[in-house]
């Protein structure tokens, strides 16, 4: 099974700031890496789709990096409404798995 | 627009199974796969198994291997999730997730199982 390790659990930013949010993978996924947001009691959403390509229809502020199993999620710019918890998943190799998540707070 | 509606939420007992559904809509429910994914309170997701919508193929993870079935009917659109052998650790949420050959895109709303004496 292919453990995505992200990090950190918890983090707190203020609007305007920069956050990176890191997954990685103990094996090579190439760039078979998505990651969500979701807000409590809501079902995700798809923000970045192998590992780079921004989803349409979310804010160009989000943006993600990496290959192999290095990968980052990092939103410029934050704003108040991207208070959640954000996980990474990895799709390139059976059993699919997801990363432990980020709960982002925002001050 | 693309949408997954799932069964409401469900109560049963240890060693009951419960049946969960996802129905879809808006787009072509054979060329695309379906995912089951569960959040127990306070843990990360997990993923059960998937159905590929046109031909019916199934997998699933290891650890649910023998407890759970994914079927589908197309006539109706909807991808049924079945996990037998209830424990109180099966309580959480039940996501089914669509793949069109990307990961998972779009997610139904959650059903919220509770298995308790």
């Amino acid at each position: 099974e292919t453990t995505l390790t992200q990090s950190p659990a918890f983090m707190s930013a203020t609007p305007g700031d920069k956050v990176n949010i890191s997954c990685k993978a103990s094996q090579d996924i190439d760039d078979d890496m998505n990651w969500y947001q979701q807000k409590p009691g809501e079902a995700p959403i798809f923000i970045i789709q192998e590992a780079t390509t921004l989803v349409p229809g979310i804010p160009p502020r989000f943006s993600g990096s990496g290959y192999g199993t290095d990968f980052t999620l990092t939103i410029n710019n934050i704003e108040s409404e991207d208070a959640a918890y954000y996980f990474c998943l990895q799709h390139d190799i059976f059993p699919y798995t997801f990363g432990q998540g980020t709960k982002l707070e925002i001050k | 627009q693309v949408q997954l509606v799932q069964s409401g939420a469900e109560v049963r007992k240890p060693g009951a199974s419960v049946k969960v559904s996802c129905k879809a809509s808006g787009y072509s429910f054979t060329t695309s796969a379906l995912h089951w994914v569960r959040q127990a309170p306070g843990q990360s997701l997990e993923w059960m198994g998937w159905l590929s919508a046109g031909n019916a193929y199934t997998r699933y993870s290891q650890r649910f291997q023998g407890r759970v079935t994914i079927s589908g009917d197309t006539s109706a659109s909807t991808v049924y999730m079945e996990l037998s052998s209830l424990r109180s650790e099966d309580t959480a949420v039940y996501y089914c997730a669509r793949d069109e050959g990307n990961g998972m895109d779009v997610w139904g709303q959650g059903t919220t199982v509770t298995v308790s004496s």
